[in-house]
This record gives structure tokens, C-alpha cells and sequence, in this order.
């Protein structure tokens, strides 16, 4: 079965400071990937998706960037912090196919707080 | 443009109650899918149902039942016999080719089951 791993599961980090989110999916080959934003309370905004190795979209200009090295790991990055970027990060990952058709699977989440 | 409407911020009901959760959405697209996720207070968002446009029939599975209406372009969610557990956020999704197949989340319907 197909297993998507997220870490860290928390982290307070101040202004300024980078970031780096790692996620991992176990189980399948060549996935799509994405990265979702939560700010507290309110609903999810799709940040970056990638269809293969190297291949990323993105969604919503920020000081974010995103990378797949490798075909089942995606990261998101920051080089410098902003208050804003507080929120939930989700991960989810969907069976690589253009219909549209397929679930999205989410991982557990990391909830970044930035001081 | 495409859409996922909401509309109810937040339900409290007793338990054993019954309650629906309604989705409105929006799409000039023939083909599009539509989704229902669970948000419990951990985070992660649980996949529950994937209807295509073209699938017309309601389904039940448990105490979960989808009413898909294309005349009224609304897919809604009941849950019999509500219980704690089934407190969580839970999320609409629209999927259309015309947006390359990105969900297109709603607001989400925050429910509250009081024992």
C-alpha cells in the first residue's frame, strides 16, 4: 500500500530564517505531486504540483520554491521567512495520470509557525 | 470560471442527528469529478468519495450518502446517525480539465457533534 511521509510535523522558525519541508511517498512510481498551504482556519491553497523529476508548477507567486530530486520525494523551500508564510503545509500525491479523475492523498502535515 | 461554494461556515448538532453538508460548484466542462474530504482536528485530510460527471447515481457507504445532482450543480453530503468522531472540517473538490485538473477546493463545513 502507498504511504506519504511528512516532516518535520512542527517547527517554529523566526523571520528570515530558511525552511525546508521534506515529503516522501512510498509505494507507487511516478507520482504527481503537490504542496498545499493552509492558513489557520481557512481552506487550502495549492502552492506547487509536479508531474515528474525536475518538472514543477507553480501556483501562487511567494518566496517559496519547491523541487523533486527524486521521483518520490518533493520539497519545499524559503530561503528568508516571512510572518505570512505561517500556516499548515500539506503534502498529497495522486496516481500520475491526466485525467483528473484520480483522489489526491494527503500526508500528516506540518504546521510552521514563524515568530 | 469554476467554483465550489460552501456555504455553511460551521453546523453543531446533537448526536444521532442527522445532517447534510451542501457543495455547490460551479464548471462550463462536461467532464469534471467531484470529492469529498474529512479534516479531522489532527490535520491530515482523509479522502471519502471521488463522482465523475457522467455518474449520476447517489451512493452510501456506512452512515456517509452522496447526493450528486447535476440540474442544480450541487453534491451533498449526509451523515446519519451523527457521532463525536465525525466532528472534522470537511472539504468539497472540484476537479475539470479546463483547470488542468487542479482541485478547486471549497471553504470547507466545520461540524460539530455534541454528545
Amino acid at each position: 500500500s502507498q504511504t506519504i511521509h511528512q516532516w518535520p510535523a512542527t517547527l517554529v522558525q523566526p523571520v528570515g530564517s530558511p525552511l525546508s519541508l521534506e515529503c516522501t511517498v512510498e509505494g507507487t512510481s511516478n507520482p504527481n505531486l503537490y504542496w498545499y498551504r493552509q492558513a489557520a482556519g481557512r481552506g487550502l491553497q495549492l502552492l506547487f504540483y509536479s508531474v515528474g523529476i525536475g518538472q514543477i508548477s507553480s501556483e501562487v507567486p511567494q518566496n517559496l520554491s519547491a523541487s523533486r530530486p527524486q521521483d518520490r520525494q518533493f520539497i519545499l523551500s524559503s530561503k528568508k521567512l516571512l510572518l505570512s508564510d505561517s500556516g499548515f503545509y500539506l503534502c498529497a500525491w495522486s496516481v500520475s495520470a491526466t485525467s483528473g479523475r484520480n483522489e489526491q492523498y494527503f500526508g500528516p502535515g506540518t504546521r510552521l509557525t514563524v515568530t | 470560471a469554476q467554483k465550489v461554494t460552501q456555504a455553511q461556515t460551521e453546523i453543531s448538532v446533537v448526536e444521532k442527528e442527522d445532517v447534510t453538508l451542501d457543495c455547490v460548484y460551479e464548471t462550463r466542462d462536461t467532464t469534471y469529478y467531484l470529492f469529498w474530504y474529512k479534516q479531522p482536528p489532527s490535520g491530515e485530510l482523509v479522502f471519502l468519495i471521488r463522482r465523475n460527471s457522467f455518474d449520476e447515481q447517489n451512493e452510501i457507504s456506512g452512515r456517509y450518502s452522496w447526493n450528486f445532482q447535476k440540474s442544480t450543480s450541487s453534491f451533498n453530503f449526509t451523515i446519519t446517525a451523527s457521532q463525536v468522531v465525525d466532528s472534522a472540517v470537511y472539504f468539497c473538490a472540484l476537479s475539470t480539465r479546463t483547470g488542468t485538473y487542479k482541485y478547486i477546493f471549497g471553504t470547507g463545513t466545520r461540524l460539530k457533534v455534541l454528545a
